[in-house]
């Protein structure tokens, strides 16, 4: 059973610029989690989501970011017109339906960085 | 608002000592507490949680965690450490109930450097 997927890994974006982050959960997964890790800091909450529905968002800042969990395919967080302060580590989680208790299994997070 | 606390930036231990990496909550209601660790360049990977039960949890990798209630803590622990432990720990919790149940909210992490 693979894990959480993102892609790409690295991403290098200029100001201005979109960026858009996918994250495959694992199979039979329906729940996705984003998280921001800013350098030499620790995960902050972005949004939770499950398919077609955004469950709570109260993470995300009010302005540029956006996230979906489609039906049929991989959850995207879209940050419109990047700014260097959106530099950071950006990870995935994912977890099964009807475990409010269990653990979240994260993916290898994608890496963007703003020039 | 639910938050956690690790008092050290930094642990540094011989191999073969006991290790504890501290950690202390704050949540509304009954907590769901978890430990991760993360390598450089890598993600989370899940070491133990508490949901409810004994309150001595034994998870991955000989790691293991104490649940305190009336301390709101919930330190992690090994016997003996291993040089291959080194790595950025970090406790995290979530409320049992309430709307924002699915929000893991992480504390700054520990650093944890095993000494040969």
């Amino acid at each position: 059973n693979a894990g959480v997927m993102q892609n790409p890994r690295h991403l290098v974006r200029r100001r201005g610029q979109e960026a858009r982050l996918r994250c495959s959960p694992m199979k039979g997964h329906s729940h996705v989690y984003w998280y921001r890790q800013l350098p030499e800091e620790g995960l902050k909450f972005m949004v939770y989501l499950q398919k077609e529905n955004i469950i709570d968002e109260s993470g995300m800042p009010k302005e540029r970011f956006s996230a979906e969990f489609p039906k049929e395919g991989p959850s995207i967080l879209r940050i419109q017109q990047v700014v260097r302060g959106d530099s950071a580590a950006y990870f995935c989680a994912s977890s099964p339906p009807g475990t409010r208790g269990g653990e979240q299994f994260f993916g290898p997070g994608t890496r963007l960085t703003v020039l | 608002a639910q938050s956690v606390a690790q008092p050290e930036d930094q642990v540094n231990v011989a191999e073969g000592n006991p290790l504890t990496v501290k950690c202390t909550y704050s949540v509304s209601g009954n907590p769901y507490l978890f430990w991760y660790v993360q390598y450089p360049n890598r993600g989370l990977q899940f070491l133990l949680k508490y949901i409810t039960g004994d309150n001595l949890v034994k998870g991955s990798y000989g790691f293991e965690a104490e649940f305190n209630k009336s301390q709101t803590s919930f330190h992690l622990k090994k016997p003996s450490a291993l040089v291959s432990d080194s790595a950025l720990y970090f406790c995290a919790v979530r409320s049992a109930g309430g709307t924002s149940y699915g929000k893991l909210t992480f504390g700054q992490g520990t650093i944890l450097t095993v000494h040969p």
